[in-house]
């Protein structure tokens, strides 16, 4: 199956400062999406984003297809960005989203 | 427009029990995913539905491992004779399947503990 890498598995920053998560995959997809898990274990939608750029607010990502990877950018980061950032991809129409192992991301005051 | 459902949010059980998670997905989602997450790991799938059709079931679906979605509206996970290995968040999660999969949206979980 396919195989989905992410890095670094670990970030610190201070407030303020800026970070880049990236996703690797092993094969052609489908879809691709990133998600923030919070404390409380809940999945939040990030980006949906199979290919090309869109942004939201402080967060940007970058999904190149052709080249097998995505990032994640994190500008002026704030203490609430905590938490792990997973991506998850679909390798054909119709079969499951397989996931990264994530990078667990801790803003300090 | 409510969001993915999960019923219980937390459940303490005690070795050989028998337990079932409820999923609601998004009104109007029809495909319909179950996944489970332990500690420091990323979500493994587990199985979905498109409708009321099981499409799907990973092979870390053992055979104590039901899942149903009858009518194509909510799904059940029933997990039987559990043991300690089984602790786990199970996450639901929802998409509207079309020419396309859709965007994934999930629940806040349902913890599992086994004693």
């Amino acid at each position: 199956g396919i195989q989905v890498e992410q890095s670094p598995p670990d970030l610190i920053l201070q407030e303020g400062a800026n970070s880049t998560l990236r996703c690797n995959f092993s094969d052609s997809v489908n879809n691709l999406q990133w998600f923030h898990q919070n404390p409380w274990g809940q999945l939040i939608n990030l980006f949906y984003i199979p290919s090309g750029t869109k942004q939201n607010g402080r967060l940007s990502a970058t999904t190149v297809a052709t080249e097998r990877y995505s990032l994640l950018y994190i500008s002026s980061s704030q203490t609430t960005d905590s938490g792990v950032y997973f991506c998850a991809v679909e390798r054909h129409y119709g079969q499951n989203f397989v996931f990264g192992p994530g990078t667990r991301l801790s803003v300090l005051p | 427009d409510t969001g993915v459902s999960q019923d219980p949010r937390h459940k303490i059980t005690k070795r050989g029990q028998n337990v079932t998670f409820r999923c609601d997905p998004i009104s109007e989602h029809n495909r319909l995913y179950w996944y489970r997450q332990t500690l420091g790991q990323g979500p493994e799938f587990l199985t979905y539905f498109q409708n009321e059709a099981q499409l799907e079931k990973s092979r870390l679906l053992s055979d104590r491992f039901s899942a149903e979605r009858p009518k194509g509206s909510f799904s059940t996970l029933e997990i039987q004779r559990t043991e300690q290995g089984d602790s786990a968040m199970y996450l639901c999660a929802s998409s509207l399947g079309g020419a396309n999969t859709g965007e994934l949206f999930f629940g806040e979980g349902s913890r599992l503990t086994v004693l």
